[in-house]
């Protein structure tokens, strides 16, 4: 099956640090770049990071710019989010995105895995 | 930053009920613009894409139109499975997503 599974997700005090991954199966993983969107509680989806296909690039928003670090382990097919000095306004439920044409890193979504949730919270 | 405004925020309609959402660019992104459809507790689903191809599988009541800065998506018959908020994106400069319009049972 085609999929998209996260998982890391959890309570984290103000100014602490998680590591969520999102483990692909069913498809090549290294042709694909992947994103990381996130949604908080009740509120709409915000882009937060992108990996190229084969890892050599990637992109953030202005608001995780040098908190939030993405990688991927192709040979694990894994993408990885390292959140550090997280904020009351990172708690978000966090998707991985699969761009749905292989070798672009810019384009829409056509997988997404079911979301974990980070709660930042003293 | 390109500033995506959806409009309205909820739409109140009856199963049967042709649905008009609207989505507005801060600034033009050509047709570098997709639908998604959320439902409850799930994640987003593709629906449209480069502003007027519906993505596969998605049933001809879907259509989007529309180029620049102004954009609609269009549910021709409401079905019951079609209550749900809908977001634009746009992937002209970086990528930015609206804040959703809900559309409910009236």
């Amino acid at each position: 099956e085609v999929q998209l599974v996260e998982s890391g997700g959890g309570l984290v005090q103000p100014g602490g640090s998680l590591r969520l991954s999102c483990a692909a199966s069913g498809f090549i993983f290294s042709s694909y770049a992947i994103h990381w969107v996130r949604q908080a509680p009740g509120k709409g989806l915000e882009y937060v990071s992108a990996i190229s296909s084969n890892g050599g690039n990637t992109y953030y928003a202005n608001s995780v710019k040098g908190r939030f670090t993405i990688s991927r382990d192709n040979s694990k097919d894994t993408l990885f989010l390292q959140m550090g000095s997280l904020r009351a306004e990172d708690m978000a439920v966090y998707y991985c995105a699969r761009v749905w044409k292989t070798g672009i890193t810019w384009n829409w979504f056509d997988l997404w895995g079911q979301g974990t949730l980070v709660t930042v919270s003293s | 930053e390109v500033v995506l405004t959806q409009s309205p925020a909820t739409l109140s309609l009856s199963p049967g009920e042709r649905a008009t959402l609207s989505c507005r660019a801060s600034q033009s992104v050509s047709s570098y613009l997709a639908w998604y459809q959320q439902k409850a507790g799930q994640a987003p689903r593709l629906l449209i894409y480069d502003a007027s191809n519906r993505a596969t599988g998605i049933p001809a009541r879907f259509s989007g139109s529309g180029s620049g800065t102004d954009f609609t998506l269009t549910i021709s018959s409401l079905e019951p499975e079609d209550f749900a908020v809908y977001y634009c994106q746009q992937r002209s400069n970086s990528l930015t997503f609206g804040g959703g319009t809900k559309v409910e049972i009236k």
